[in-house]
């Protein structure tokens, strides 16, 4: 079934640790992007890309990086996780007519 | 860039009434305006979206009308059910740029 995944859903570390959320799609779209939301807030775009080894800052990119390699995979890295880092992480993909999917969502606590 | 703001930030109506969700965006040449809505814990989903040729879309209790002119758009949603409870995400775009996203909108229908 064609769709968007994100993993792990939730992830519980400890401060200056090296984390990667992934993200796939089977729906073939160029267009991904990374949001971070605190819960019922508003959608903070980090890091997007309009296809293979095409990758974009947003506006709140500090300390993370993305890659895009294949068309389906868009993880993003953050170098050494800090609390201010707690959030929810979703990944979207974007289809032919502008519309955007978002993933399940990675619940993301730093301790 | 494009800069979309929504309003209100909350909105509490009586299950049955009518709730109305206004956004405002600067860019003229956006053509593509879609409307998210995110219950809670869950993934933002497409409801409806509208482009720029036309100025009223209806989907059984929810419609969505466009003003070019005076650059703003509204969610219209009638006969309200608990189940409407939720937060709403505007948005606007002009194809090749990404989406903007309006700051949310926390809609409770009170039975």
């Amino acid at each position: 079934e064609a769709d968007i995944y994100q993993t792990p859903r939730y992830l519980v570390i400890g401060t200056g640790k090296k984390i990667t959320l992934e993200c796939s799609q089977t729906m073939g779209h160029d267009k991904m992007y990374w949001y971070q939301q605190d819960p019922g807030m508003e959608l903070h775009l980090i890091h997007y890309s309009y296809g293979v080894n095409s990758t974009e800052k947003g506006d709140l990119s500090s300390e993370s990086t993305v890659s895009r390699i294949r068309t389906e995979h868009f993880p993003l890295t953050l170098e050494s996780a800090r609390p201010s880092h707690t959030s929810q992480y979703l990944c979207a993909s974007e289809g032919a007519g502008d519309e955007q999917y978002f993933g399940p969502g990675t619940r993301l606590t730093v301790t | 860039g494009e800069n979309v703001e929504q309003h209100p930030s909350t909105l509490s109506v009586q299950e049955g009434d009518s709730a109305v969700i206004k956004c405002t965006y600067s860019d003229s040449a956006s053509n593509y305006f879609p409307w998210y809505k995110q219950e809670l814990g869950k993934r933002p989903q497409l409801i409806i979206d509208i482009r720029s040729n036309v100025g009223e879309k209806k989907d059984q209790r929810i419609a969505v009308t466009l003003n070019k002119t005076a650059k703003h758009f509204s969610l219209h949603i009638t006969e309200t059910q608990p189940e409407d409870s939720a937060v709403y995400f505007c948005a606007a775009t002009q194809g090749a740029q990404k989406l903007v996203f309006g700051q949310g909108t926390r809609l409770t229908i009170n039975p």
